[in-house]
């Protein structure tokens, strides 16, 4: 296990489309989260599970978002009708209990 | 509600010079409080937290409740240390807050 697993790494597509990014992380972990990053901030926390449950979603966070976890394993983080403001890095990171996350390196989204 | 403030976007210093980044936070519970690093091309990764109260890479930093504040110090700065840091809260529903982060430059 090489640590958390990000895919794909660059996405570029036109507005109005969907796109999905996939999330593995290390394999004991039970908690998972999904961050966005965009230039000159730091993260801004979007989602978490523990297991497969989803248990806080940002009120930041549009309808156009939605995240799962299936099986408590990898997850995948939807954006649908893609927006420019959507354009950032999607970050994702998992945890045990001691509290340290784990990144992975990144989703970066590019939305022309 | 909880937020993370790092004042400084830039800091630069020399080599063998002192070096602290600023943290403030506002929490009303009990937070745990983090430093995470980003060198160039790598990902974040964990530089050290309160509670452990250990020093890493000869970084230090004391939550001080009082003041709310979480400042990375280190007494002699390294070429090395050139990064992006960011401060973290925790709170008590295991959601993690992340300051904007201060890019650190140290000149040799």
């Amino acid at each position: 296990d090489t640590g958390v697993s990000q895919n794909p790494r660059h996405k570029i597509t036109k507005r109005g489309q969907n796109v999905t990014f996939r999330c593995d992380p290390i394999s004991e972990h039970n908690r998972l989260y999904w961050y966005r990053q965009t230039l000159g901030q730091g993260p801004e926390f979007l989602t978490y599970f523990q297991n497969e449950a989803q248990l806080e979603k940002s009120r930041l966070l549009s309808d156009r978002f939605s995240a799962e976890r299936p099986k408590g394993s990898f997850s995948t983080l939807e954006i649908q009708r893609t927006e420019q403001g959507d354009s950032a890095m999607y970050l994702c990171a998992s945890s045990l209990f001691t509290g340290e996350l784990f990144f992975g390196e990144g989703s970066r989204l590019t939305v022309l | 509600a909880q937020r993370v403030t790092q004042p400084e976007k830039l800091l630069s210093v020399f080599k063998g010079a002192p070096v602290e980044l600023k943290c403030n936070y506002s929490y009303s519970g009990s937070p745990e409080l983090f430093w995470y690093v980003q060198y160039s091309r790598q990902r974040l990764q964990l530089l050290l937290r309160h509670i452990s109260r250990e020093s890493i890479k000869g970084f230090t930093a004391d939550l001080n409740k009082g003041e709310t504040s979480f400042h990375l110090k280190k007494p002699f700065a390294q070429e090395e240390d050139s990064a992006m840091y960011y401060c973290a809260l925790q709170n008590t529903g295991n959601q993690f807050y992340f300051g904007t982060g201060t890019s650190l430059t140290v000149i040799p």
